[in-house]
C-alpha cells in the first residue's frame, strides 16, 4: 500500500464547478504539501500545510492530523486550472517529501 | 529571474554515455533537493543537501549516480553509464531553512532521453 493515496486519479468538470481533491497517508508527518503540475513538467508549490486550513484566492486546503486526511478545493474551478494536482508529505524523521500518484483535473469550458 | 533554474532542460543520449545536469537554486536558499520523475508518476526522491553536505540520499540513486554540491550554492548531478530505465525527468527543487517544514521551490526539471 503506498504511503500517500490520492483520489480520484482523474477528473473531468465543467467550468464553474467546485472541485475536491483528497489525499490520505499513513506515516507520522511533520508537514503536507499540495502541489501543481502543468503540462511540461513545472512544478508549483501551492500549500504547505501542518494544521488546520488555508486559502489562496480560490484555492483552499484543509487537513486534518487525527484522521490523517487533507483535502485541496478549487471554487468557481476554470480551464486555466487544468493540471495534476500532488500532495506530498513531509516524515517527522527526515527532510524527504513522499509523493502521491497525483490528480489529473481537466476543466471544461 | 531569481527562480530555481536547471540546465538543459532536454538531453538525449545514447545507451551507455555519461550526462551531467546541473542546478541553480535560489541564491539564499541552503537546501536543495533531486528528484526523477518518469511518466504518469510522481516524483521521486532522490537526494538531498544542506549547504554542501549530503545528508540524505535514495535507495534509488544506485552507484552511477553521484550528485555534488561543491559551495553549497549549484548542484551536479551525474549519471554515468545511462540506461533506457534512466529516460525521466530530474527535478531540482531548494529551500531555505526553516525546521521540518520548508516549502521547496522548484526548477523546470532536465528532461533525459536514453535511446
Amino acid at each position: 500500500k503506498n504511503e500517500v493515496e490520492q483520489s480520484p486519479q482523474n477528473l473531468t468538470a465543467q467550468e464553474g464547478e467546485f472541485i475536491t481533491i483528497n489525499c490520505s497517508y499513513s506515516v507520522g508527518i511533520s508537514a503536507l504539501h499540495w502541489l501543481q503540475q502543468h503540462p511540461g513538467g513545472g512544478i508549483v508549490s501551492l500549500f504547505m500545510l501542518s494544521s488546520g486550513k488555508k486559502k489562496h484566492g480560490r484555492l483552499i486546503a484543509t487537513i486534518n492530523i487525527q484522521e490523517k486526511h487533507s483535502s485541496l478545493h478549487i471554487t468557481a474551478s476554470h480551464p486555466r486550472d487544468s493540471a495534476v494536482y500532488i500532495c506530498a508529505v513531509r516524515r517527522y524523521s527526515n527532510y524527504q517529501l513522499i509523493w502521491g500518484a497525483g490528480t489529473k483535473l481537466i476543466i471544461k469550458p | 529571474d531569481t527562480g530555481v533554474s536547471q540546465d538543459p532542460r532536454h538531453k538525449i543520449t545514447k545507451r551507455g554515455q555519461n550526462v551531467t545536469f546541473r542546478c541553480d537554486p535560489i541564491s539564499e536558499h541552503n537546501r536543495l533537493y533531486w528528484y526523477r520523475q518518469t511518466l504518469g508518476q510522481g516524483p521521486e526522491f532522490l537526494t538531498y543537501f544542506q549547504n554542501e553536505a549530503q545528508l540524505e540520499k535514495s535507495r534509488l540513486l544506485s552507484n552511477r549516480f553521484s550528485a555534488e554540491r561543491p559551495k553549497g550554492s549549484f548542484s551536479t548531478l551525474e549519471i554515468q553509464r545511462t540506461e533506457q530505465g534512466d529516460s525521466a525527468m530530474y527535478l531540482c527543487a531548494s529551500s531555505s531553512t526553516g525546521g521540518y517544514t520548508d516549502t521547496q521551490y522548484f526548477g523546470p526539471g532536465t528532461r533525459l532521453t536514453v535511446l
